[in-house]
């Protein structure tokens, strides 16, 4: 069975820090990693990753790859109180790229 | 403008009855999908639908039945409602050049009494 574990479950940071959530992945015919941030209603997409070692970055949030090793890492630079949420690992894997979700880092900022 | 909506929001209902939640996409997607995600916030993928073709099946209970009547419309029918039911249910939809870029409905909070 495909698995997908996030660490930490959760995260109290001061605004301004740098955050970096983990994600280890097993699966069956990996396609891509994925990571999407809730809030309180449904998951938005942040990032697809397909390749090892290149960095996709959007303002100040970044992650990275590396498929030998399986997993994949979410860093949030200067972090604000509107970073505040669940961050939600997934793997597409198979033919169909059936999404497995990990659990979930909840992230805090605390000005 | 919305672009994925389901109905209802909120859905309180006794054990046993029958219900609906219906789900919608106007981006011209190819490939919907039903998630559940439970009070431990875990979400779990239960059905994927393409061109109205189901594609993937997850061991689900088969008091859950999808319909897809066209391509922008998958709905979830819940026959025989139990308590363990409980949870919101998610649609998404995504294009089929990339299956994995799902964007997500807002979710149907069930509440089974």
């Amino acid at each position: 069975e495909d698995k997908v574990v996030q660490s930490p479950l959760s995260l109290v940071v001061h605004e301004g820090d740098t955050v970096t959530l983990n994600c280890s992945y097993e699966v069956t015919n990996f396609r891509s990693l994925l990571w999407y941030k809730q809030e309180k209603k449904a998951p938005t997409f942040l990032f697809m990753l397909t390749s090892s070692g290149i960095e996709k970055k959007s303002g100040r949030l970044s992650s990275i790859l590396d498929k030998k090793e399986l997993f994949s890492i979410l860093n949030i630079t200067a972090t604000q109180t509107g970073d505040s949420a669940v961050y939600l690992c997934a793997v597409g894997a198979g033919g169909y790229q059936k999404v497995t979700f990990g659990i979930g880092t909840k992230l805090q900022v605390i000005p | 403008d919305t672009a994925v909506s389901q109905t209802p929001k909120y859905l309180v209902t006794q054990m046993g009855n029958d219900k609906s939640i219906k789900c919608e996409q106007n981006l011209g997607h190819d490939t919907m999908y039903w998630y559940k995600q439970d009070s431990k916030k875990f979400l779990k993928i239960m059905f994927s639908y393409n061109n109205k073709e189901l594609i993937i099946n997850e061991t689900v209970p088969n008091r859950f039945s999808p319909k897809s009547p066209d391509k922008a419309h998958l709905n979830l029918h819940i026959n025989s409602l139990e308590l363990g039911d409980s949870a919101v249910y998610f649609c998404a939809s995504s294009p089929i050049e990339a299956r994995n870029e799902q964007f997500f409905g807002p979710g149907t909070r069930l509440t089974v009494l």
